[in-house]
């Protein structure tokens, strides 16, 4: 059983419009992350959290919300989709003691329109 | 700031035949940085393949190798006989400690496309 999901698995959005993706683990790991490919480009970190209730920046936040509720669930929030934020979002999970190991999602495809 | 650069694009190789996949790095705030190899098979996520964190050593898992050279700064991923089930995207990536996490630095990705 997938110990990290990701909802929905693809979405069609428009310019200006919200956008939530949600991801959730049964892993129990404290650190979660949220990663966007874009095609020809490795991942890249656009939020991560180390504990429920608190989030920081990746290497990308512009344009990015992420609320972390639980230790479960972590979502990316998209205020104002635009065009430059059509891609794959991943979302991770690794334990405190083991962050090099990350659990991915099976990823999230997103076009704005 | 820290970087991976792998083979690029698809790489066609036919069942039982060897493959390897070139991945070099270069990490500009830590002098051996952990280095890593995650696959990821259709329709799922990515997965941690093998791992290696001291400089000279070689990382081995599911019949994948690959040694991390310091001199070269390398991490190529080999194979001696692929398998159509291999199939797959793979990345190379490094990690360096920063305030708060390890930061995963990955490369574009391989497709590893096995013919029978």
């Amino acid at each position: 059983e997938a110990a990290v999901t990701q909802s929905p698995r693809s979405k069609v959005a428009v310019t200006g419009g919200k956008v939530t993706l949600s991801c959730h683990q049964t892993n129990n790991h404290d650190y979660m992350y949220w990663y966007r490919q874009d095609t020809g480009h490795g991942l890249r970190l656009i939020h991560y959290s180390y504990v429920a209730d608190s989030t920081e920046k990746g290497d990308i936040p512009d344009g990015y919300k992420a609320s972390r509720p639980s230790q479960e669930n972590f979502s990316l929030i998209l205020e104002l989709a635009s065009l430059s934020q059509t891609a794959v979002y991943f979302c991770a999970s690794s334990d405190r003691e083991d962050q090099d190991t990350q659990y991915f999602g099976p990823g999230t495809r997103l076009l704005v329109l | 700031g820290d970087s991976v650069t792998q083979t690029e694009g698809q790489v066609t190789v036919s069942e039982s035949k060897s493959l390897i996949i070139n991945c070099t790095y270069s990490a500009t705030s830590i002098a051996y940085p952990n280095l890593f190899w995650y696959v990821r098979y259709p329709g799922e996520g990515l997965q941690l393949l093998l791992k290696v964190i001291t400089a000279g050593q070689k990382g081995s898992s599911r019949g994948f190798e690959a040694t991390y050279n310091k001199e070269t700064t390398s991490f190529h991923l080999q194979k001696a006989s692929v398998q159509e089930s291999d199939s797959a995207v793979y990345y190379c990536a490094l990690s360096d400690r920063r305030s708060g996490y390890n930061k995963l630095t990955f490369g574009k990705g391989t497709v590893l496309l096995v013919s029978p």
